[in-house]
């Protein structure tokens, strides 16, 4: 079965200071991957996505994500957060031929302005 | 093109009642999933079906939950005879008809039964 794990639970910085989140997937095969932001009191938003092509894939707000096959991972990264960018952050995995998208538990970032 | 509608918003219930939680999906779209998320557990799948149809309900409680999503109108989650730990935001989401599904989700349902 597939599963998402996201390694971080609560995440706090400062300004400015650059991120990175990380997410690993268990799932041999041809994967989608997803990461969604929720922002406090909000239903989830698409970042960004991947379904093949460039490894470094580019989202919205200055967001972007690596896929790495070999280390079934797909972090996300941003190199200078806002204290706008306080929200909890969901990275999920779809495997073509199973059509439901797994969802990790979610890292809290928490900006500090 | 409206997005995922998800009513209502906030639902109380006491324990016993039942609980009806209803998503229209995005024009076009013919997957709908619908996901439960609790404090520090982040979405747990519940269940994905196309029109008619339960394509995958292994995320579902075997008891008192069922989902439809009929040939005409919304889909809806039920949750017969709540019970405290029901107590949930529940969140469906979309997918159009495309080997590559990017789920848009409503705003959630936050069920509370007191």
């Amino acid at each position: 079965a597939q599963s998402v794990s996201q390694h971080n639970h609560h995440v706090i910085l400062s300004e400015a200071a650059s991120l990175e989140l990380g997410c690993n997937y268990s799932y041999g095969g041809t994967v989608n991957l997803f990461w969604y932001v929720q922002y406090p009191g909000q239903h989830l938003q698409l970042l960004l996505k991947y379904f093949s092509g460039d490894p470094l894939v580019k989202g919205i707000k200055g967001f972007e994500a690596e896929f790495i096959k070999s280390k079934f991972s797909f972090n996300l990264r941003k190199p200078s957060v806002q204290w706008s960018d306080t929200a909890e952050y969901f990275c999920a995995v779809n495997a073509p031929r199973d059509d439901k998208i797994i969802f990790g538990k979610g890292t809290r970032l928490h900006i500090l302005p | 093109n409206a997005g995922v509608m998800q009513n209502p918003r906030h639902l109380v219930r006491r324990r016993g009642q039942e609980a009806r939680l209803r998503c229209s999906p995005m024009k076009g779209h013919s997957h709908v999933y619908w996901y439960r998320q609790l404090p520090e557990e982040g979405l747990k799948f519940m269940v994905y079906l196309q029109k008619e149809n339960i394509i995958d309900e292994s995320g579902m409680p075997k008891e008192r939950f069922s989902a439809e999503f009929p040939k005409e109108g919304p889909s809806i989650l039920r949750i017969q005879q709540v019970v405290r730990g029901d107590s949930a935001a529940y969140f469906c989401a979309s997918s159009p008809d495309s080997p590559r599904p990017e789920a848009f989700f409503g705003q959630g349902t936050r069920l509370t039964v007191v």
